[in-house]
């Protein structure tokens, strides 16, 4: 079965502190790997994809092929971090994505 | 360019009643992809249309249709409202495939 899993409903930290997002994936082959973000009274938006190996407002997601994860990371988070995130996977040759159930990010002063 | 609209942003049904949703995507994207997002779910994929014909469909029943229209906007219609179909209604639009999803506003529909 395709699945995405977000084990938190909720994560609060305070600013300055590090921030992990935990995502795993069941998905017998190689898929594509987002994660999608949703700040307050915005739509949704695409923050980072695995195939750019980017970092995007200072976060990072590694594919960990052997744990099936692909946890967000942030090194110090920002007030500004505050908002939904959803780990999304892409079956190979579709453009479909297969959404966990969001995780809520706080991050207090 | 004010991105993927949706029409209306709200909606209430009753039970066995219709309802058609409305798309316009973003400026020189051709592929408009719905998804339905219920109350603490993150989105499911509804279906894909590209060149006016339904290209992808996850797992809804035959309750869910679409079509997309010669400018590349798109509607979904949903017949014979169960209570269970009250989510919100979320358009995506991308230029071809595998390439980036920009999403709409979303519309909530709510069966009483």
């Amino acid at each position: 079965a395709q699945r995405v899993t977000q084990p938190e409903k909720l994560l609060s930290v305070f600013k300055g502190a590090p921030v992990e997002l935990k995502c795993n994936y069941s998905y017998s082959g190689s898929p594509e790997l987002f994660w999608y973000v949703q700040y307050s009274r915005q739509r949704l938006q695409l923050l980072l994809r695995h195939i750019s190996r980017e970092s995007i407002k200072g976060f990072t997601a590694d594919l960990n092929k052997g744990e099936t994860s692909f946890h967000l990371k942030k090194p110090f988070a920002q007030e500004e971090d505050s908002a939904m995130y959803y780990c999304a996977l892409s079956p190979l040759n579709t453009d479909k994505l297969i959404f966990g159930t969001g995780t809520r990010l706080q991050v207090f002063p | 360019d004010a991105g993927v609209t949706q029409s209306p942003t709200h909606l209430i049904k009753t039970r066995g009643q219709q309802v058609t949703l409305r798309c316009s995507p973003k400026s020189g994207h051709d592929t408009v992809s719905w998804y339905q997002q219920a109350l603490g779910q993150g989105p499911q994929f509804i279906f894909q249309y590209y060149e006016e014909e339904e290209r992808q469909r996850g797992n809804f029943p035959d309750r869910f249709s679409g079509h997309q229209f010669p400018n590349y906007s798109s509607e979904l219609n949903v017949n014979a409202l169960l209570l269970g179909d009250s989510a919100l209604y979320l358009c995506a639009s991308s230029s071809g495939t595998g390439t980036r999803l920009y999403f709409g506003p979303g519309t909530r529909l709510t069966v009483l």
